[in-house]
């Protein structure tokens, strides 16, 4: 079974569109993020989720809202989409709260791409 | 300039060889990741680590929070070790804003 599963793993639209990306995890763990990686592979945190309360929100527009249904989910709406939020998004979690001690498990990324 | 540094940027080499790529960062942190980031697009957790040294299989990475200089090193290199390695650092605050990641480490290994 896959630990930390995204979909979709595609995802192409049109600027102005409005998109959800999905991640589930089934490793019991407390702590879900989403990252983004640009086109130079640079990866950056966006946001970090504790047992479904929102524990940091990184300097991200407000067209990105995270929800989380439960532990277990990290749903990552988009609103308005434009040409630079092209980009791979990454869903990961970890035991505990926040990153000190515990490994992170990283979903295997949905590529989206902004026409 | 980006307070994590990775060297090199791209390595190539040739199956067999010992490998190190290293990750120098110029703040205090309290916990330093290894990832690592197949062609494919996958990220892997390789290590975390504080203080001192951790080997998994043909890996070792070590960490010197004096020097603010962690090592990854890869014994015997194959094909399949060829990715992209990736160091990240939590910076003493703990806060999750201040994972800073490096740009990264290409690695290609020669059969």
């Amino acid at each position: 079974d896959t630990a930390v599963s995204q979909t979709p793993k595609y995802l192409v639209t049109q600027m102005g569109n409005d998109k959800s990306i999905k991640c589930e995890q089934n490793l019991g763990h407390d702590t879900m993020y989403w990252y983004k990686q640009d086109s130079k592979k640079f990866l950056k945190i966006m946001f970090s989720y504790n047992n479904k309360e929102l524990i940091i929100n990184e300097t991200v527009p407000n067209r990105f809202s995270p929800k989380s249904p439960d532990k277990a989910h990290l749903n990552l709406h988009i609103n308005s989409l434009e040409l630079g939020d092209s980009a791979v998004y990454f869903c990961a979690s970890s035991r505990g709260t926040g990153f000190s001690y515990n490994e992170q498990f990283f979903g295997p990324g949905t590529r989206l791409t902004v026409l | 300039k980006n307070e994590v540094e990775q060297s090199p940027q791209n390595l190539t080499a040739q199956e067999g060889e010992f490998i190190t790529i290293n990750c120098s960062y110029s703040v205090g942190i309290s916990a330093l990741h290894w990832l690592q980031q197949h062609p494919g697009g996958g990220i892997v957790s390789l290590f975390m680590l504080s203080s001192g040294k951790k080997k998994h299989g043909r890996l070792i990475a070590t960490i010197n929070i004096q020097e603010k200089h962690s090592s990854l090193h890869i014994t015997a290199s194959h094909p399949r070790d060829s990715a992209v390695y990736i160091c990240a650092v939590l910076l003493s605050s703990g806060s999750a804003r201040q994972l800073t990641f490096g740009s990264g480490t290409q690695l290609t290994v020669l059969p």
